[in-house]
């Protein structure tokens, strides 16, 4: 089992719609958990940290179930340039040598 | 928020020379860095973790003399890709961890990538 897991997609979604992506861990000690968002060709950038309370941010939300070990991110109102690859990130550790792990990402893609 | 430079942003380079690549975070001290490579359509791999001062970490399958990682101050890694072949080409990427007064240790942050390609 993959120790991060994402729905690889594509989903392809209106302009205006609303999209979740869900994914699983595997580390139940896991500690800290982000969204980023990555473009063709570029870099990952960090689009928000997941708190166990749920944190939002604009049209963006995240949430942990550490229960159930995932963690979501639901986009309202979808934009196009909302168009990217969402990766699902988690830290297993305090150390800051700890190595955060990626998921595989989830490919978003807003028609017009 | 924090920013991390790399350079060359891109590369073109014939099979056999050696590739340095540069990482530098601009505003905050990171204790250690990360290198990434990310095949076309693929995540990013974790190759190395770079810690100051010491040697690197390297993932197995990452083969050490051939990926040369210094991390010789706080805000610098280098990254050496020795004697490069065709089948190293790809979008390097570092990153730094951000180590925060209070003792945290949070966001990652990443610097821009450099594509190699090797003729």
């Amino acid at each position: 089992r993959k120790e991060v897991e994402q729905d690889p997609g594509p989903f392809n979604v209106p302009e205006g719609a609303t999209v979740a992506f869900n994914c699983t861990y595997s580390n139940s000690a896991s500690q800290s958990f982000f969204w980023y968002r990555q473009d063709c060709r570029k870099e990952p950038k960090l689009l928000m940290s997941v708190y166990s309370s749920g944190n939002e941010d604009g049209r963006f939300t995240a949430q942990l179930n550490r229960a159930s070990q995932y963690i979501s991110l639901l986009i309202r109102d979808s934009k196009l340039s909302d168009s990217a690859t969402y990766l699902c990130v988690v830290n297993p550790g305090y150390s800051s040598a700890s190595k955060i792990i990626f998921g595989s990402g989830t490919r978003l893609s807003i028609r017009p | 928020g924090a920013v991390v430079s790399q350079h060359p942003s891109r590369v073109i380079c014939k099979s056999g020379t050696s590739v340095k690549i540069e990482c530098r975070s601009l505003d905050f001290q990171a204790t250690t860095m990360f290198w990434y490579r990310q095949f076309p359509k693929q995540s990013l791999m974790l190759m190395a973790t770079s810690n100051e001062g010491s040697k690197a970490t390297y993932e197995q399958g990452v083969e050490k003399d051939k990926f040369l990682i210094n991390h010789a101050s706080l805000t610098l890694s280098t990254l050496t890709v020795t004697s490069a072949h065709p089948e190293d080409s790809s979008f390097y990427i570092c990153s730094a961890r951000a180590l925060w007064a209070s003792g945290s240790t949070d966001t990652q942050y990443f610097g821009p990538g450099t594509r190699l390609t090797v003729l």
